[in-house]
């Protein structure tokens, strides 16, 4: 069965350097989303993508945050300058089409700030 | 506000019994509710999506319900499995503003032999 992949597993940085998570979506599917959670907290919903364009972002999805999706297969989460409370796990999650359609989650990518 | 509250917080049961979660919303308007399982330090996984229009959705030993009226949802776990035990987490979707995605806190099963 197709799997969204992401990568690294943990990436461990220094408060204020610049992060970049990598996602790999399953192939014929057109809506990409990152979430986070922090540890021992619930889900939080950062941004959808459809179409190379945000369609929503939560608050939590400040100027420190950007999406793209450079090269057609990879969707990428940059955090510019990372503070200590962006500690967490990034999830990419993505769907085929309709609203009612499955998201797929990866496995995730932990992040820690030191 | 939109909130999504999940109970019991935690539960442990024994292998083979029943259980069953709970999940209150006050997402309003209403698009849909999916329930997830998350395994510890995994990605959620998908068990069932549910639309205004229905009550009732199965998959395997899953069965979740709505009440549309009431903003309630239910989680029944059927013969409990060891590897049931995870986090189920009920996520609703409100058409206002947009599409916008709320998670709750998750209840914590442990299901012990």
């Amino acid at each position: 069965e197709p799997e969204v992949t992401q990568t690294p597993s943990h990436q461990v940085t220094q408060m204020g350097q610049e992060v970049i998570l990598r996602c790999v979506p399953i192939s014929n599917h057109l809506y990409f989303y990152w979430y986070r959670q922090i540890l021992g907290q619930k889900v939080e919903f950062l941004v959808s993508f459809y179409n190379n364009e945000i369609s929503e972002k939560s608050e939590i999805f400040d100027d420190q945050f950007s999406v793209e999706r450079p090269d057609g297969s990879n969707f990428t989460l940059k955090i510019r300058s990372t503070k200590l409370e962006d500690s967490a796990m990034y999830f990419c999650a993505t769907r085929l089409a309709g609203i009612t359609d499955t998201q797929y989650f990866g496995p995730g990518t932990r992040l820690t700030v030191l | 506000k939109n909130q999504v509250e999940q109970s019991p917080q935690s539960l442990i049961i024994l292998e083979g019994k029943n259980c069953t979660l709970q999940c209150n919303y006050t997402v309003s308007p209403f698009s849909n509710l999916r329930w997830y399982k998350q395994d510890t330090g995994r990605g959620p996984v998908s068990l069932t999506i549910m639309t205004f229009s229905e009550n009732t959705k199965s998959n395997g030993r899953y069965t979740a319900t709505l009440d549309a009226d009431t903003k309630q949802s239910s989680l029944h776990i059927t013969a409990s499995q060891l590897s049931d035990s995870a986090s189920y987490i009920c996520v609703v979707t409100t058409l206002g503003g947009g599409f916008k995605t709320i998670f709750g806190a998750g209840t914590r099963l442990f299901v012990k032999a």
